[in-house]
């Protein structure tokens, strides 16, 4: 099955402590992103990857990193987390130039 | 940069029946792309249709079909036959035909369907 995969799906942590989200495509698309959804703001891209090795700053990169060593992969790390991080998070996956972004099924970061 | 507006924080329709969600967007660029994912409870986000601006032709995906004004940077999406599991939240989003392919996104328009 064709699918964007995330983990872990709830996360509860404490601030300053490193936490890596990982995400993973099986359609050997070349684009991926990370989006941030919050309350009355919808959702906003945090980084994006065209490729293996290229990366790039969405709307609101601060606090985060990312890295595209593989092509199915593309995992968000918060080196020092903050309470303002909070959030839901959704990875996202497309051919490039095709359009269409298909999503996983969301992780629910709570940062104490 | 572009902007999506979603008008209507929240509507209601009762099953079987149909309602037009609306969704308006501001950009400068001739080639881009439209879409309308829905969210329920569960948080997934499930495309629902998309729309290429070069055609012309509004997009349908069996109950659902939008209204493309291409001039008016308006997209609107009609629900026919209203089922409950419709209920969800839908986002409208823009995506560039290229550079950074980031989606814009709305900020949602929560629908109720009443039994």
């Amino acid at each position: 099955e064709a699918q964007v995969t995330q983990n872990p799906r709830y996360l509860i942590t404490v601030t300053g402590k490193k936490l890596t989200v990982t995400c993973s495509q099986n359609m050997n698309h070349e684009y991926m992103s990370w989006y941030r959804q919050d309350p009355g703001l919808g959702l906003r891209q945090i980084y994006y990857s065209m490729n293996v090795e290229v990366t790039d700053k969405g709307d609101v990169p601060e606090g985060y990193k990312v890295s595209r060593k593989e092509k199915r992969n593309f995992p968000l790390i918060l080196e020092s987390p903050s309470p303002n991080q909070t959030s839901l998070y959704f990875c996202a996956s497309s051919i490039r130039g095709k359009g269409t972004q298909y999503f996983g099924p969301g992780t629910r970061l709570l940062v104490l | 940069a572009q902007t999506v507006t979603q008008s209507q924080p929240e509507m209601s329709v009762q099953e079987a029946e149909t309602v037009t969600l609306s969704c308006t967007y501001d950009t400068s660029e001739s080639d881009y792309y439209l879409f309308w994912y829905k969210q329920p409870p569960s948080r997934q986000m499930i495309l629902v249709i998309r729309q290429e601006a070069y055609k012309q032709q509004n997009a349908t995906e069996n109950r659902f079909s939008v209204n493309f004004q291409k001039a008016a940077k308006s997209f609107s999406l009609k629900i026919s036959d209203s089922q409950l599991g419709d209920a969800a939240m839908y986002f409208c989003a823009y995506r560039s035909g290229g550079g950074s392919e980031k989606l814009v996104f709305g900020k949602g328009t929560k629908l109720t369907v009443n039994p």
